[in-house]
């Protein structure tokens, strides 16, 4: 089955700081990339993806890169604000006619004003 | 926060006990989903289904049942066989399309402590 390695467990950034966390999956016929953000006691929710077919997605002040060859991709915000906190998750899917995503372990960023 | 619920949203139950946490969608979603999520663990998935009155294991199945009688209801037992049943449970849909509408829709969770 699909392995999904994300990095780093716990970020901590000054507001206004980049944050970037990365995503390194195993199956090359993934071709689907969420990320999803868990605030604080709340459900998970998707806050941008992508397909395999682009290598970057703009929405705001986040993004995600995609390299197929390496099999990471990563999710990118740009000047962070405290109500970024929160427990971000990526996910790779087995495809092929079906969607069974496997998720990263979740990354905990802090945003301190 | 329409579209999918899970009841009740705490639950407690001594050790032994069989317990049933409820997932309903009306987002006519054909796949439907139960993870269960520990601190640093991520969202670790138990069960799937991908039409009704079928179902898959997930990684981590053991001491856990399904059913998938309506395309809107996909409830998870959590039977005393499951050896460390206290936890955040998550329920998710998602519609499957040839596009690949592969966003998945969370339930507020339930969480469940066994003593």
């Amino acid at each position: 089955g699909e392995n999904v390695e994300q990095h780093p467990s716990t970020l901590s950034v000054q507001e206004g700081d980049s944050a970037v966390i990365k995503c390194t999956y195993s199956d090359s016929a993934s071709n689907y990339f969420p990320w999803y953000k868990q605030e604080l006691g709340k459900r998970p929710q998707l806050i941008i993806d992508i397909r395999s077919n682009v290598g970057e997605k703009k929405d705001q002040r986040i993004a995600v890169t995609l390299n197929k060859t390496a099999k990471h991709f990563s999710l990118h915000i740009t000047e962070t604000q405290p109500e970024d906190s929160a427990v971000y998750f990526c996910a790779a899917p087995l495809t092929g006619g079906s969607y069974i995503p496997t998720f990263g372990r979740g990354t905990s960023l802090i945003v301190h004003p | 926060d329409g579209g999918i619920t899970q009841s009740p949203k705490y639950l407690f139950r001594k050790e032994g006990q069989n317990v049933t946490l409820s997932c309903e969608q009306n987002l006519n979603h054909d796949a439907m989903y139960w993870y269960r999520q520990d601190p640093g663990q991520g969202l670790r998935l138990i069960y799937y289904s991908q039409i009704v009155n079928d179902f898959q294991k997930g990684d981590i199945a053991e001491g856990y049942s399904v059913s998938r009688e309506k395309k809107e209801s996909f409830p998870l037992t959590v039977t005393s066989a499951q050896k460390n049943p206290t936890a955040f449970y998550l329920c998710a849909s998602s519609a499957l399309g040839l596009a690949g509408a592969y966003e998945q829709y969370f339930g507020p969770g339930t969480r469940l402590t066994v003593t």
